[in-house]
């Protein structure tokens, strides 16, 4: 039984640098979801889809964030022109349909 | 705009002592509410789900409760490894019910058990 996974696990990069990362969902499940959590604070809801399609994205997310999910399986996430306010724990997680979502191990960005 | 409070925000018990964290909400359509367990530097596990008020769920020494404003998550004679961040979270629906995909989650409570 394989869970979400992500990757890579750490990231550091310098401000003004593009990183991608990558979430691969349990297999059978059809949404995926991107969340954002800094440290003392609850997830905070990014974009998700269903199968190829983008569903919904955050009215606070920046223009530099965009994701993709091109065949309905694993998704990634890029950031471009990557900010200090961009450090933070990046979380997948996978859902059949609107069920209960299931989270990868997370994805540790900081930005110097 | 919906709203997930939790509180307290640390809780400290020793080992075998009883609480209860509390998770109060403000939503327009209620579809679900989440409880989840995380440990530092790892993602969320699901613990529960929760649909309706009056509805329970139990897991070992865990009991999650609904109301229509909020839920409460039992912790009975807690060990030391219980001890983590416990979220909530909300699922909504629109007006016409249908539901929301994502989830707003508290700011959590971190909960440490002294052997």
């Amino acid at each position: 039984d394989t869970g979400v996974s992500q990757d890579p696990r750490h990231k550091i990069t310098k401000r003004g640098q593009n990183v991608t990362f990558r979430c691969d969902p349990i297999s059978e499940h059809n949404r995926l979801y991107w969340y954002r959590q800094t440290l003392g604070q609850g997830p905070e809801f990014l974009t998700y889809f269903q199968n190829e399609a983008q569903l919904e994205k955050s009215r606070l997310l920046s223009d530099r964030f965009s994701a993709e999910r091109p065949k309905g399986s694993f998704s990634t996430l890029e950031i471009q022109r990557t900010e200090q306010g961009d450090s933070a724990m990046y979380l997948c997680a996978s859902s059949l349909g609107a069920g209960e979502q299931f989270f990868g191990p997370g994805t540790r960005l900081t930005v110097l | 705009e919906d709203q997930v409070t939790q509180s307290p925000e640390a809780l400290r018990l020793q080992e075998g002592e009883s609480s209860s964290l509390n998770c109060s909400y403000t939503v327009s359509g209620l579809r679900g509410l989440f409880w989840y367990r995380q440990d530092p530097g790892k993602g969320p596990e699901f613990l529960f789900t929760l649909y309706s008020a009056g509805e329970e769920k139990e897991k070992e020494r865990l009991k999650a409760t609904l109301t229509k404003k909020e839920s409460f998550l039992h912790i009975t004679a807690p060990k030391p490894e219980d001890s983590a961040t416990y979220l909530c979270a909300v699922q909504t629906t629109n007006a016409g019910g249908t539901s929301y995909g994502k989830l707003t989650f508290g700011q959590g409570t971190i909960l440490t058990v002294h052997p």
